[in-house]
């Protein structure tokens, strides 16, 4: 079956440093990967996607690359601010599936002062 | 701006008490989603639908039964409501073609006492 594996959380970082949280998965099939973000109090929302190998989705400084060989899809931000404090969630869709994410167990990241 | 709206923030029922979710979505999606949060488990799939009147299970249906009338309403239903049941409910709409990114409401936190 499809699944996604997160690294666990919570990751606490201060203002201005390197993030990454580590995503792989599994998949039948040939997948697309997303990354969505979850603020305080909020729903989710789409962070970035990349549909297909050696994709790399971007927005607001984050940056995942999507690793066939590795079955990776790990997010990146250089300089995290503590307006990025949120939860973040790994997913995948399998082509075919009518839109029908399969979803990580979220990392927290709590960027401090 | 996409809306998905629940109507509930939070909801406390008692075991054995029919409860209904209800969701709105304003931009004609064609696909709606229920998903329950719970801590270390992410999020799971309840059901979707993607047409008035069509449902399918997702990774978890025991216990709930869902209703899609109009196209833009989507309700979960728990039968007889049961403290295992107590999470958060996120609903979700997208368009049907591939890859529509999915917009999720704000939650409904339901506790079963």
């Amino acid at each position: 079956g499809n699944s996604v594996t997160q690294m666990e959380g919570p990751v606490t970082l201060s203002e201005e440093a390197f993030l990454t949280i580590n995503c792989t998965y599994t998949a039948t099939g040939y997948p697309s990967l997303f990354w969505y973000v979850q603020y305080p109090g909020e729903g989710l929302q789409l962070l970035l996607k990349a549909t297909k190998a050696d994709d790399k989705g971007s927005n607001k400084g984050f940056e995942a690359t999507y690793r066939k060989e590795t079955t990776s899809f790990h997010l990146e931000k250089g300089s995290v601010q503590v307006s990025d404090s949120a939860v973040y969630f790994c997913a995948l869709r399998v082509a075919g599936t009518a839109s029908k994410l399969t979803f990580g167990t979220g990392t927290r990241l709590q960027v401090t002062l | 701006d996409v809306k998905v709206t629940q109507s509930s923030r939070y909801l406390v029922k008692r075991t054995g008490e029919k409860v209904f979710l209800e969701c709105v979505q304003d931009m004609d999606h064609e696909n709606m989603f229920w998903y329950r949060q719970d801590p270390g488990l992410g999020l799971r799939l309840i059901y979707f639908s993607y047409d008035v009147k069509m449902k399918e299970k997702g990774d978890i249906p025991e216990g709930y039964s869902v209703s899609r009338e109009k196209k833009e309403r989507f309700s979960l239903i728990l039968e007889s409501a049961s403290t295992n049941q107590t999470s958060m409910y996120l609903c979700a709409s997208s368009f049907f073609r591939d890859n529509s990114p999915l917009h999720f409401g704000n939650g409904t936190r339901l506790t079963v006492t």
